[in-house]
């Protein structure tokens, strides 16, 4: 059961322009909600990341927006640039510390 | 300004081999997670530990694998007997005492394992 899923395997965007990434999740007990960001061949970097008793958090160029009801969270970098291309993953906080991961979803910036 | 790191970076063990994996967190940090990777999937949780305790280990197979944080060295993720399937990549992450940022994991480059 994927309690966490990022339904798009890629994304396309041009450069300068606003690239949208988005995650579903199912467990409503989950309480705190991150980004990573991956190159290949290197570990996840964390981004950014948001409380559920939030709906927005914003850092420079990264915005992750939180719809409870919804179970939908989304991230957002605008303007997108070439350095951003890589695997963004969204990962949940579930019990004491362990995280859940979704699949990843490829982001490509074209110039 | 030492981030979380992993060695060996790649291991090549055949069927039937230990793995032994080696963690070192970041300094300050006293929580350890482990995580595998499969091809084209997400990372998917194994073990939390602190020094010397195992708070969590509801990822882990129950057999074969065995993850330890002694009082002193790195965290040792140890898989015995490995078969095929447990070629991944095996990621560590650590995160500082508990607190408004312990919630963010800091991950090391991975290893990755391949069984032939």
């Amino acid at each position: 059961d994927q309690q966490v899923k990022q339904n798009s395997p890629s994304l396309s965007v041009q450069e300068g322009r606003i690239s949208i990434l988005n995650c579903d999740y199912t467990n409503s007990m989950f309480d705190y909600f991150l980004w990573y960001k991956k190159y290949p061949a290197e570990g996840p970097t964390f981004l950014i990341s948001i409380s559920s008793i939030k709906d927005k958090n914003e850092d420079g160029r990264f915005t992750v927006f939180l719809n409870k009801s919804a179970k939908h969270l989304s991230l957002h970098i605008v303007p997108s640039q070439p350095g951003d291309s890589a695997v963004y993953f969204c990962a949940a906080k579930q019990g004491a510390q362990k995280l859940v991961f979704g699949q990843g979803t490829r982001l490509t910036i074209n110039p | 300004n030492a981030g979380v790191m992993q060695n060996p970076r790649h291991l090549v063990r055949r069927r039937g081999q230990e793995a032994r994996l080696r963690c070192s967190p970041m300094k300050g940090h006293s929580h350890v997670y482990w995580y595998r990777q499969l091809p084209e999937e997400g990372l998917k949780f194994m073990v939390y530990l602190q020094k010397e305790n195992i708070i969590d280990e509801s990822g882990m197979p129950k057999e074969r694998f065995s993850a330890e944080f002694p009082k002193e060295g790195p965290s040792i993720l140890r898989i015995q007997q490995v078969v095929r399937g447990d070629s991944a990549a095996y990621f560590c992450a650590s995160s500082p005492l508990p607190g408004p940022s312990s919630y963010e994991q800091y991950f090391g480059p991975g290893t990755r394992l391949t069984v032939t």
